[in-house]
């Protein structure tokens, strides 16, 4: 198997910028979570889908953060336009729905915001 | 809301020895998942051992084992003989089965292996 792929692995942008990250959830596996990772706040969920309908996006700070699933197969992750508070490991997560229990993360993007 | 608190920031050992790491949860569910998962310094989110309510049994995979206490809301992990390798960020993590799949993660503890 080829794991939950993330791109890219590292981003480094300016401020004002438009950031887009990527997912490739494991095949087979109709949830999917975004995560944000960092020193101050740990690990927070974004935003996750089923079948790709977000189904609890509290977690998105604001509205320059937006997520959508298009397919069974990909995921997308934009700041639009990014902040340096927004600097952090983004992690994906992926799950079977009905029967699997546990997420199986990505790499993670090392974003971070001049 | 869930909530799944760690309350050791740090914790070290010595090599070969034996640590145990803390975790405890608040929730009004009765059947659920809990889970422990390792950050290495690599960032990879790796799953170590899950447990489920429902079971009394402790959960064991070879060097890692879990005390799970329901009644208590407690499922620490111990690491037995730990190894160099065993040096990172451990993350309790609760999942309720019936209120979708949000899983609640604490702030983790980091664990350092002194040779």
């Amino acid at each position: 198997d080829a794991g939950v792929i993330q791109s890219p692995r590292h981003e480094v942008t300016e401020m004002g910028q438009e950031v887009t990250l990527r997912c490739k959830p494991i095949s087979g596996h109709n949830s999917l979570f975004w995560y944000r990772q960092t020193m101050m706040r740990g690990l927070e969920l974004l935003i996750y889908f089923n079948n790709n309908v977000p189904i609890d996006d509290s977690g998105m700070p604001e509205d320059r953060f937006s997520a959508k699933m298009p397919n069974a197969s990909f995921s997308t992750l934009k700041i639009q336009p990014s902040e340096p508070r927004d600097s952090a490991v983004y992690f994906c997560a992926s799950k079977r729905q009905l029967t699997g229990n546990e997420q199986f993360f990505g790499p993670g993007t090392r974003l971070t915001v001049l | 809301a869930q909530t799944v608190t760690q309350s050791q920031p740090e914790m070290s050992v010595q090599e070969a020895e034996t640590v145990t790491l803390s975790c405890t949860y608040d929730t009004s569910e009765s059947d659920y998942y809990l889970f422990w998962y390792k950050q290495p310094p690599s960032r990879q989110m790796i799953l170590v051992i899950r447990q489920e309510a429902y079971k009394q049994q402790n959960a064991t995979e070879n060097r890692f084992s879990v005390n799970f206490q329901k009644a208590a809301k407690s499922f620490s992990l111990k690491i037995s003989d730990s190894q160099l390798g065993d040096a990172a960020m451990y993350f309790c993590a609760y999942r309720g089965a019936n209120t979708g799949n949000q899983f609640y993660f604490g702030t983790g503890t980091s664990l350092t292996v002194i040779p």
